[in-house]
């Protein structure tokens, strides 16, 4: 148990919907990650937050947004949803303050666009 | 951007045999990770190691930051070793740059 928690472990949902995917890090760790991982992508880093703020983005749709609240934990909201959108979303934790440090990940939400 | 490479991307093998699964990338790195994804989706981590040797237990992996590849070992495969096995660096930017990933099959 890497100490991440990630809900729902599913979620299925239709074309043109709305989801959250909610992460609480490790105890003690200020910096999140959410990740990607889909068939023909592979694993794929969308968007970071540090305390808060948001510190870092990668291949985030615009469709997609995040934010980390100040108890720490963080939401993914995915809206307009595609087919395509199907994939394991994973969230990290890190106490990355500065200098690179191991990341750990939650168990994943699969999510399922029909 | 950076380019991972890992190779070879499936490997089958009978308990008990050992294997190297290579990583090579094509910039420096500030942060190097494996990680095992296990048949249930699980990503856990092994190794945080931008360089030199690290071991934990069958498990041990070396990162030549110089040459920019990492290997890792596993020796005395289990069947609970099979899964995917993905190499991550981060060059700079706080982003996680993944692999492809080395699918090992461990028969019994």
């Amino acid at each position: 148990d890497s100490g991440v928690t990630q809900t729902p472990k599913h979620l299925i949902t239709a074309t043109g919907q709305r989801v959250t995917l909610r992460c609480s890090p490790r105890s003690g760790d200020l910096s999140v990650y959410w990740y990607q991982q889909s068939l023909d992508q592979g694993l794929q880093f969308l968007i970071q937050y540090y305390n808060g703020e948001e510190r870092a983005k990668g291949n985030i749709l615009e469709r997609f947004s995040a934010q980390q609240f100040p108890d720490l934990h963080s939401e993914l909201n995915l809206s307009s949803l595609e087919l395509g959108d199907s994939a394991l979303y994973f969230c990290a934790s890190s106490t990355r303050q500065g200098p690179p440090d191991t990341q750990y990940f939650g168990p994943g939400t699969r999510l399922t666009v029909l | 951007g950076i380019q991972v490479e890992q190779s070879p991307p499936d490997l089958i093998l009978q308990e008990g045999a050992n294997s190297t699964l290579r990583c090579n990338f094509s910039d420096s790195v500030n942060n190097l990770q494996w990680f095992h994804q296990n048949p249930w989706g699980q990503l856990i981590n092994l190794f945080y190691i931008p360089s030199g040797t690290k071991q934990n237990g069958r498990l041990s992996a070396t990162t030549v930051a110089t040459e920019r590849y990492s290997l890792l070992y596993i020796s005395s495969s289990q069947t609970t070793d099979s899964g995917v096995y993905f190499c991550a660096v981060e060059p700079r930017n706080y982003q996680l740059i993944w692999g492809a990933g080395t699918k090992l099959i461990i028969k019994p």
